[in-house]
């Protein structure tokens, strides 16, 4: 049972790329979130999901887009990379809303524009 | 004023030392609670959820104070493995089940 797994782990893009990191859970959850993580800052939401088709704004989605046409993934995408995008990315999901269920979060992509 | 507010730290204590921390939040109509757990370069996992009684889970004991609006961390006989950033997580209303608000963390470090 893998649980959640994101790709890649590592990325250095240039100023003006673009990119999609994909995070797949194979725990058949109907939530899936992605997150960022700064320096001295708190996990952001970036966009999240309830369900397979339906995608939703969270607090920093300005940059980003997201995509999930399986229940299983749920994509993000970079169009025009810039250098506040470098990050830490997390996907996670949970079986139900966050309210009442915990958060099983994928090992992080690391990601640094040029 | 940040919605999640948490001492950054780092905590330095021995092995066996209790310790403990607050989180305060913002909004008053918050409903849910959390203490995720962080280690170096890796995934936040759940400690524990925060309940209105407060909650113990072996060494752990969560407290919530909701007139002060914070919410603590108890940790006693700590262990070296308890070295770790803790980060407190709120959920500011039930009806927005996706929205959980993460503190940036506070940082413990046990020492021999």
């Amino acid at each position: 049972n893998a649980g959640v797994t994101q790709t890649p782990k590592f990325r250095v893009l240039k100023t003006g790329q673009s990119m999609t990191l994909l995070c797949a859970q194979d725990m058949n959850h109907e939530y899936m979130y992605w997150y960022r993580q700064d320096p001295g800052m708190g996990l952001r939401l970036i966009h999240y999901s309830v369900g397979e088709g339906t995608t939703a704004k969270g607090e920093v989605p300005d940059g980003y887009n997201v995509s999930r046409l399986k229940k299983q993934n749920f994509l993000l995408g970079l169009e025009s990379a810039a250098p506040s995008q470098t990050s830490v990315y997390f996907c996670a999901s949970s079986p139900l809303g966050s309210y009442n269920s915990p958060l099983h979060f994928g090992n992080g992509t690391r990601l640094t524009v040029t | 004023r940040k919605e999640v507010e948490q001492d950054p730290g780092p905590f330095n204590v021995p092995e066996g030392a209790t310790v403990a921390f607050n989180c305060t939040y913002s909004n008053s109509a918050s409903q849910s609670f959390f203490w995720y757990r962080q280690d170096c370069r890796k995934e936040p996992k759940l400690l524990m959820s925060v309940y209105s009684s407060g909650n113990e889970d072996g060494r752990f004991t969560a407290q919530l104070n909701r007139a002060s609006q914070y919410i603590s961390l108890l940790i006693r006989d700590s262990k070296l493995s308890d070295s770790a950033t803790y980060l407190c997580v709120v959920n500011p209303r039930m009806d927005s089940s996706y929205k959980l608000i993460f503190g940036s963390g506070t940082r413990l470090l046990v020492r021999p």
